[in-house]
């Protein structure tokens, strides 16, 4: 079934610590790409997005993200995380044969431990 | 300063009633959707909009409807129909692909 797929629901980091999330997709052609941040009770924000060209992607609050073709994959990454970083974290995509709808993965819940 | 406004914030409905939550955007994007958000479940698309007087279904349409009678506005209604209503709903616009999301709405069915 063609979906998008965030395989950590829970993640605790200690402060300072890297971090990675990981997000994989099964569609046809590549769609964009985007990962939205949520804070509890809060509407959601972009981090960063990838439409073409440099795989790497930069974001704000010092997040960034790698697309990789041949693993269907857009993993967020950060170097060193703060307190004010837990949040859920969600991938989303936009599928050609879908137009302009986003489509969710399930999200993963950040936790960061002092 | 624009962006979408979703109100109320926190609304509560007795079971069997229908409740209608409020999406109002001016930031002058044609395209608005509708959203529910259920923990570990993601987001799933309800309607959406991609110009006034159109809308189609999204996945999990059965029980809501909706209206675009105007293109700052988008209401969501959930009716009885509706087997379990009690979600965070958001709204959102978009501009080519950038989307601009509400803070939500909780909705809560007793």
């Amino acid at each position: 079934a063609q979906s998008v797929t965030q395989p950590d629901i829970h993640i605790t980091v200690s402060e300072g610590a890297s971090l990675e999330l990981r997000c994989n997709y099964s569609y046809g052609a590549t769609p964009y790409l985007f990962w939205y941040v949520q804070s509890p009770g809060q509407g959601l924000q972009l981090l960063l997005k990838y439409f073409s060209g440099d795989t790497l992607v930069q974001g704000i609050k010092g997040f960034e993200a790698e697309f990789k073709r041949s693993q269907s994959s857009f993993n967020l990454r950060k170097p060193s995380v703060h307190w004010s970083d837990a949040a859920e974290y969600f991938c989303a995509v936009t599928p050609m044969e879908y137009g302009n709808k986003l489509v969710f993965g399930a999200g993963t819940i950040l936790r960061v431990k002092s | 300063d624009g962006g979408i406004t979703q109100s109320p914030k926190y609304l509560f409905r007795k079971e069997g009633q229908n409740v209608t939550l409020s999406c109002e955007q001016n930031l002058n994007h044609d395209a608005m959707y509708w959203y529910r958000q259920d923990p570990g479940q993601g987001l799933r698309l309800i309607y959406y909009s991609q110009i006034v007087n159109d809308f189609q279904k999204g996945d999990i349409a059965e029980g809501y409807s909706v209206s675009r009678e105007k293109k700052e506005s988008f209401p969501l209604t959930v009716t009885s129909a509706q087997k379990n209503p009690t979600a965070f709903y958001l709204c959102a616009s978009r501009r080519d692909y950038g989307y601009t999301f509400g803070s939500g709405t909780r909705l809560t069915v007793v």
